[in-house]
C-alpha cells in the first residue's frame, strides 16, 4: 500500500538554527513528492515540489528539499529557522491522488 | 488571481444530518479534489472531480458523494452524519494532466457534528 511516513511528530529548534524535517514514502515507483505547510486552523500551502529532474529542489521561504531514491526519502530543509516558521509540516507523495503523512509541528524557541 | 475559495468556513451539524460544503477552484484549473482532515492528522483523500465525473475515489463510505459543474466549482455532500465526520474538509484544485498535477488547496470548512 501507498504511504508517507514522517517519523518526527514535533521538533524544536531554536531561531536562527538549521532545520531537517525527515520524509519516506513506500510507493510503487517514484511518485510526486511535495511538503506543505499548514499553521493552525488553515489551509494547506505549497512550499516545494519534486516531479523529475535535479534531486535538490528550491521552494518559497528559503525551504529546500532533497530527493534520494534510495532511501525512499524527500527531507524538507532550511538553513536558518525564523520565528514565522512554526507550523505544521506534511509531506505528500501521489499524483492525482495524494497521500500524505502525520505530519511534523515544528516549534521555535527564541 | 483568486485562489481556491471554500464555503461555508465554519459549520455545526447535529448526527443524521446532512451537510453541503462548497469549493470554486483555482482560476484556470479543471480538477478538484477533496480531503477531510481530522484533528491532529494529515489529510486524507475522498475523491477528485474531472470533467463533471469522479474519476478516483478514496476509502470513504458512499455517504460521501460529489458534484463538478460545467464551470468546475464542486461540492461535497455528506448524509447520515455521524459524530467521527467532524473534521476540517480540504478542497484542492489543478490542471489535468497524465499522472497529476500540484494541487492547491484551499482554506478548508470546519465541520463539527454535535
Amino acid at each position: 500500500a501507498q504511504s508517507v511516513t514522517q517519523p518526527d511528530i514535533h521538533i524544536t529548534v531554536s531561531e536562527g538554527a538549521s532545520l531537517e524535517l525527515r520524509c519516506n514514502y513506500s510507493y510503487g515507483a517514484t511518485p510526486y513528492l511535495f511538503w506543505y505547510v499548514q499553521s493552525p486552523g488553515q489551509g494547506l500551502q505549497l512550499l516545494l515540489k519534486y516531479f523529475s529532474g535535479d534531486t535538490l529542489v528550491q521552494g518559497i521561504k528559503g525551504f529546500e528539499a532533497e530527493f534520494k531514491r534510495s532511501q525512499s526519502s524527500f527531507n524538507l530543509r532550511k538553513p536558518s529557522v525564523h520565528w514565522s516558521d512554526a507550523a505544521e509540516y506534511f509531506c505528500a507523495a501521489g499524483g492525482n491522488k495524494l497521500v500524505f503523512g502525520a505530519g511534523t509541528i515544528l516549534r521555535v524557541k527564541s | 488571481d483568486a485562489g481556491v475559495t471554500q464555503s461555508p468556513t465554519h459549520l455545526i451539524k447535529t448526527r443524521g444530518q446532512q451537510v453541503t460544503l462548497r469549493c470554486s477552484p483555482k482560476s484556470g484549473h479543471d480538477t478538484v479534489s477533496w480531503y477531510q482532515q481530522a484533528l491532529g492528522q494529515g489529510p486524507q483523500f475522498i475523491f477528485q472531480y474531472y470533467e463533471e465525473e469522479e474519476r478516483q475515489r478514496g476509502n470513504f463510505p458512499d455517504r460521501f458523494s460529489g458534484h463538478q459543474f460545467p464551470n468546475y466549482s464542486s461540492e461535497l455532500n455528506v448524509n447520515a452524519l455521524l459524530l467521527g465526520d467532524s473534521a476540517l474538509y480540504l478542497c484542492a484544485s489543478s490542471l489535468d494532466r497524465i499522472g497529476g498535477d500540484t494541487q492547491y488547496f484551499g482554506p478548508g470548512t470546519r465541520l463539527t457534528v454535535l
